[in-house]
């Protein structure tokens, strides 16, 4: 157990509509970073925050934001999907920005039906 | 840009055999490098990571070398176990602290 928990699980909703995922960080970590794993793209960074501000973006579309709120629980909010967007989405946590060891969440597996 | 190439899977070996996954980057200046694994139904798990040329990481039995002069990463383990089945992949991070990740390597271990 890592100590990122991830809710929820799985999820299954329609073309056209908007999810959001959540994401606790470790106790203490400032960092959280959001990845996507896909069948045909792999395992892709999303969007890094670091005590409440963004720090980094990688391959996030427009349809997609993130926040990270004062108790540095994220939010991931994926809105208009398409079939496309079915994925594994992770999040990770670590201690600080620079070379500090990212600790992945479970993953919230992500339908587009 | 930085980038990660590993061999693809899968891998089907027998408990006790010896175990190569092949992985090399790309990359700007000196990244650190890692390993990680992932369970079936489960997230990723850092395995080692070696952050300097010729570091060698290991954990659980698995070893890899930074070799910088074959910008190299290859993870390596004597004996395999049932248990050793996963997804396994190789990763760098640079200063901009995003990981970068192979495609992953699929291992089946056979009893």
């Amino acid at each position: 157990d890592s100590g990122v928990t991830q809710t929820p699980k799985h999820l299954i909703t329609a073309t056209g509509q908007r999810v959001t995922l959540r994401c606790s960080p470790r106790s203490g970590d400032l960092s959280v970073y959001w990845y996507q794993q896909s069948l045909d793209q792999g395992l892709q960074f999303l969007i890094q925050y670091y005590n409440g501000e963004e720090r980094a973006k990688g391959n996030i579309l427009e349809r997609f934001s993130a926040q990270q709120f004062p108790d540095l629980h994220s939010e991931l909010n994926l809105s208009s999907l398409e079939l496309g967007d079915s994925a594994l989405y992770f999040c990770a946590s670590s201690p600080g920005q620079g070379f500090y060891e990212q600790y992945f969440g479970p993953g919230t597996r992500l339908t587009v039906t | 840009g930085n980038s990660v190439t590993q061999m693809e899977g899968p891998v089907t070996l027998s408990e006790e055999a010896f175990l190569t996954i092949n992985c090399t980057y790309t990359a700007t200046g000196y990244p650190s490098l890692f390993w990680y694994v992932q369970y079936p139904g489960e997230g990723l798990q850092l395995l080692l990571k070696a952050t300097k040329a010729d570091d060698k990481g290991s954990n659980k039995g698995f070893e890899a070398t930074y070799r910088k002069e074959t910008t190299s990463f290859h993870l390596e383990k004597g004996s395999v176990q049932v248990s050793d089945s996963a997804v396994y992949f190789c990763a760098l991070r640079n200063r901009d602290d995003k990981i970068i990740f192979g495609k992953g390597t699929r291992l089946h271990i056979l009893p």
